[in-house]
């Protein structure tokens, strides 16, 4: 089983939608959470950090559900700008090895 | 800010070369790190440090050395290209500490013919 697993996607939405999407993980002892954004060719850069009780920076929001394991990331009014590959980040025990969730591809279409 | 620079960016090698990717970063953080990313996969951990001298493996460390003899600096070295090592590379820094972001470099196109 992988250590993070993601919904590939794609996610086809509006501009102006709301669109929505959860990462698992499998190490109950992960400390750490975050959500990257890679854009096609690029690195991944920092969208957010997940805190235990959740987490909004302006149109994000994060959540963090520890008993189900799993973190989301819903996006409201979506704009074109938007469009990108987001990552699912967990660390282990070990804060020094992150895990990596292949990705959600989310697009948005005039 | 310069950040978490690597070279070079785009490399096309034939089986059984050898070279050295280049990271340096200029944030002073202990943490440095290489991932290798291939469609379809999240990024996978080749090889870590915590501070110059010390390394050890991540996830996929078959085929490949460091060494971090700065806290600047921390080479990837692929000692026989293989064409299972084509992939993009990325190295990352970060604080250590719990929560700490990671910084990543612009990334390496290497293509193993």
């Amino acid at each position: 089983r992988k250590e993070v697993e993601q919904d590939p996607g794609p996610f086809n939405v509006p501009e102006g939608a709301t669109v929505a999407f959860n990462c698992t993980y499998s190490n109950s002892a992960s400390q750490s959470f975050f959500w990257y954004r890679q854009d096609c060719r690029k690195e991944p850069k920092l969208l957010m950090s997940v805190y235990s009780s959740g987490n909004e920076d302006g149109r994000f929001t994060a959540q963090l559900n520890r008993a189900s394991q799993y973190i989301s990331l819903l996006i409201r009014d979506s704009k074109l700008s938007d469009s990108a590959t987001y990552l699912c980040v967990v660390s282990g025990s070990n804060d020094y090895k992150l895990s990596f969730g292949a990705g959600t591809t989310v697009t948005v279409r005039a | 800010n310069a950040g978490v620079t690597q070279t070079p960016k785009f490399q096309v090698l034939k089986t059984g070369q050898s070279m050295t990717l280049q990271c340096a970063q200029d944030m002073n953080h202990e943490y440095m790190s290489w991932y290798r990313q291939d469609p379809g996969m999240g990024l996978r951990l080749i090889h870590y440090s915590v501070g110059a001298g010390i390394t050890d493996q991540g996830e996929v460390p078959n085929g490949y050395n460091v060494s971090r003899s700065t806290t600047e600096d921390f080479p990837l070295r692929l000692l026989s290209a293989a064409p299972s090592q084509t992939s993009v590379y990325f190295c990352a820094s970060r604080e250590t500490g719990l929560g700490n972001t990671i910084y990543f470099g612009e990334g390496s196109w290497l293509t193993v013919v």
